[in-house]
């Protein structure tokens, strides 16, 4: 079985200030992991994923993750955060089944 | 490019009446299509997915049900509605051959009172 760990419900940044947002997986096999963004009362939007190859990935609005194999793990992260991106973030993983698995999400607030 | 409509926005429904929700998915063929709900604004709870018409896989025993009367069209249903039905609802497709990623329409709010 696969699965998905956030382990922050909620994530307060100062804006100027780098972000951080946490998720480790578990999988078998090798993984495809994911980031969406939600914004209140909206679908889930494809922020970035890792496949293969390079461990720092970059995405969508400045944000990057990267993958760490021996802690299995794949951080959410961007440099300078801003108030706009405060938003609901979800991790999802994909190992040998058939179906992405999603984290419970992690409600980021920028404070400006 | 390829986009996903999901009609309608918002719905209020009383408890005992019917449910439909469309899905529908421009721009590329033979997608896999799903439906999830979402509760409380948090974790996504999947429903039901299709690998082609007529397919339809159901993740959790519940009060509804899924159609797929075209390739690129999904629908989910309810011939009475509960008041556990009440929330988010996301249409999502993925491309066959793809590493999984899915892609979510704009959601469907179903409030039952």
């Amino acid at each position: 079985a696969q699965s998905v760990a956030q382990p922050e419900d909620q994530v307060n940044v100062a804006e100027g200030n780098p972000l951080t947002v946490k998720c480790t997986y578990s999988v078998s096999g090798n993984p495809y992991l994911f980031w969406y963004v939600q914004y209140p009362n909206r679908g889930l939007q494809f922020l970035l994923k890792y496949i293969t190859g390079d461990n720092l990935v970059k995405g969508s609005y400045g944000f990057e993750a990267e993958f760490n194999k021996s802690q299995t793990s794949f951080h959410l992260k961007k440099p300078s955060a801003l108030v706009s991106d405060s938003a609901l973030y979800f991790c999802a993983v994909k190992g040998s089944a058939r179906q992405l698995t999603f984290g419970s999400g992690t409600q980021l607030t920028v404070l400006p | 490019s390829q986009t996903i409509h999901q009609w309608p926005a918002t719905l209020v429904q009383p408890v005992g009446s019917p449910l439909s929700l469309e899905c529908t998915v421009e721009g590329t063929s033979n997608p896999n299509l799903y439906w999830y709900r979402q509760a409380a604004g948090r974790g996504l709870q999947l429903l039901f997915y299709s690998v082609g018409i007529g397919q339809i896989s159901s993740e959790v025993p519940q009060n509804l049900s899924a159609s797929r009367p075209q390739d690129r069209q999904f629908i989910l249903s309810s011939k009475k509605l509960l008041l556990s039905d009440s929330g988010f609802y996301l249409c999502a497709w993925s491309i066959l051959t793809s590493t999984g990623e899915l892609f979510f329409g704009e959601g469907s709010r179903l409030t039952v009172l």
